[in-house]
């Protein structure tokens, strides 16, 4: 199966700042099969960007994702208060589709 | 967007079995399906079936064939999941998802709120 490897664990930031998440796939993933979800406590996962690189519906634009292959990036511009939160990558392209283990973005 | 509510909590003994409810609502294409998700404490997504209601083609993870099963009610848009001989390490929050298909394979748009199942004796 392909294994989603997601780095950093945790990553500490202040509202503002840039993050920058990455998603590491065992084997060369299609772009078309790749989104990224942000999930809090207690809510469902929430659709960010789908296809590698395409915002879904309401999406603000400091969201962006990027990549190919084996390696994606979700990239959050400026941080507000409301987007700490865990982020998983997942790709259906291969079966069994898989999940990262999830990157939480904390405040500082 | 679909809009998917499921059923609600349920507390089960080990060797029980547990049919969770996902009732799909909102603009639905003919060719639709859902896929179901887990999360146990303190871990993250696992992905456990989906199934196509057109079709009735269904998929599962490996290590819960078996186990397992998926339906789907097209006349309520309402899928279904159930799970048998329920362990201590089934115990999770299970999610119905939905949304529509890129070149076969179903982009999960819309999520339900969640199922916690809770096996304990």
């Amino acid at each position: 199966e392909v294994v989603l490897t997601q780095s950093p664990g945790t990553l500490s930031l202040s509202p503002g700042d840039r993050a920058t998440l990455s998603c590491r796939a065992s084997q060369s993933v299609s772009s078309t099969y790749l989104v990224w979800y942000q999930h809090k406590p207690g809510q469902a996962p929430r659709l960010l960007i789908y296809s590698t690189s395409n915002r879904a519906a309401g999406i603000p634009d400091r969201f962006s994702g990027s990549g190919s292959g084996t390696d994606f990036t979700l990239t959050i511009s400026r941080l507000e208060p409301e987007d700490f939160a865990v982020y998983y990558c997942h790709q259906y392209d291969k079966s069994p589709q898989t999940f990262g283990q999830g990157t939480r973005l904390e405040i500082k | 967007q679909v809009q998917l509510v499921q059923s609600g909590a349920e507390l089960k003994k080990p060797g029980a079995s547990v049919k969770v409810s996902c009732k799909a609502s909102g603009y639905m294409s003919t060719n639709y399906g859902i896929t179901w998700v887990r999360q146990a404490p303190g871990q993250g997504l696992e992905w456990v079936a989906s199934i196509n209601f057109f079709s009735a083609k269904t998929s599962y993870v490996q290590n819960l064939q078996g186990r397992a099963s998926v339906t789907a009610d097209t006349s309520t848009h309402t899928g279904y999941m159930e799970l048998r001989s329920l362990r201590s390490d089934d115990t999770a929050v299970y999610y119905c998802a939905s949304g529509y298909y890129i070149f076969g394979k179903l982009l999960l748009e819309s999520w339900g709120q969640g199922t916690l199942v809770t096996v304990s004796s």
